[in-house]
């Protein structure tokens, strides 16, 4: 079964650089993702889709802080220059050709 | 620039149908390339995938909402639409609609499933 594992909660502070991590179960490291964030009383934003070889493909808009990496069967949102508008929940999301869509329980940012 | 914007009562009774739909700008849902879902977010929890269609028809739906669920396109309108029947407070939730796998989001539209 295809699950996403993400830490609840996350902090760092001001000005400084935090890495998200998004763990797909055993079996489907190869499996592409998505990040999003949601800001607190606003609707999901999609921030990148990371490919199971690192690449990544960002919205429209997404400054250059926020970058995508992998290994092995984790996927990771890097969001460097910490803004105190980075607090939210981001959200990793999976998908694959007729299995049922997979988000991940999310992870809440503090910026300190 | 692609935009989705969902419509549709706020309020539903329970056991009744909840009905929405989304109405795309900036692209054409009759388009093959892309797949048009459909998402919520409960009070205070994380988001849940409801379901999602092709502009062929063909549909995915989450196996524990499949009995209740039915998602259809028109694409003269360019729009999509949920159907959730014999709804209860648990489906009370901010719901969203989406290109692909979020890219991007609608605004999303707060339905009350109460009496």
């Amino acid at each position: 079964q295809l699950v996403l594992t993400q830490s609840p909660s996350a902090s760092a502070s001001l000005g400084a650089s935090v890495k998200l991590t998004c763990t797909l179960s055993s079996g489907h490291s190869i499996y592409a993702i998505a990040w999003h964030q949601q800001q607190p009383e606003k609707g999901p934003r999609y921030l990148m889709k990371v490919h199971s070889d690192g690449t990544h493909d960002k919205g429209d808009d997404i400054p250059d802080r926020f970058s995508g990496s992998i290994s092995g069967a984790d996927r990771y949102l890097t969001i460097s220059s910490l803004q105190s508008g980075d607090e939210g929940d981001y959200y990793c999301q999976t998908w694959g050709s007729g299995i049922p869509v997979v988000f991940g329980g999310g992870t809440k940012l503090t910026v300190l | 620039q692609v935009q989705l914007q969902e419509s549709g009562p706020g309020l539903v009774k329970p056991s009744e149908t909840l009905s929405l739909t989304c109405t795309v700008s900036g692209a054409s849902v009759s388009s093959s390339t892309y797949y048009w879902s459909w998402i919520r977010q409960p009070p205070g929890k994380g988001l849940e995938w409801i379901g999602y269609i092709y502009a062929s028809g063909s549909t995915n739906y989450n196996p524990s909402l499949k009995s209740r669920v039915t998602i259809s396109v028109d694409t003269p309108k360019n729009q999509f639409s949920l159907n959730l029947n014999s709804v209860t407070a648990a489906d009370s939730a901010v719901y969203y609609c989406a290109r692909d796998y979020g890219n991007p989001w609608g605004q999303g539209t707060l339905v009350t499933v109460s009496s």
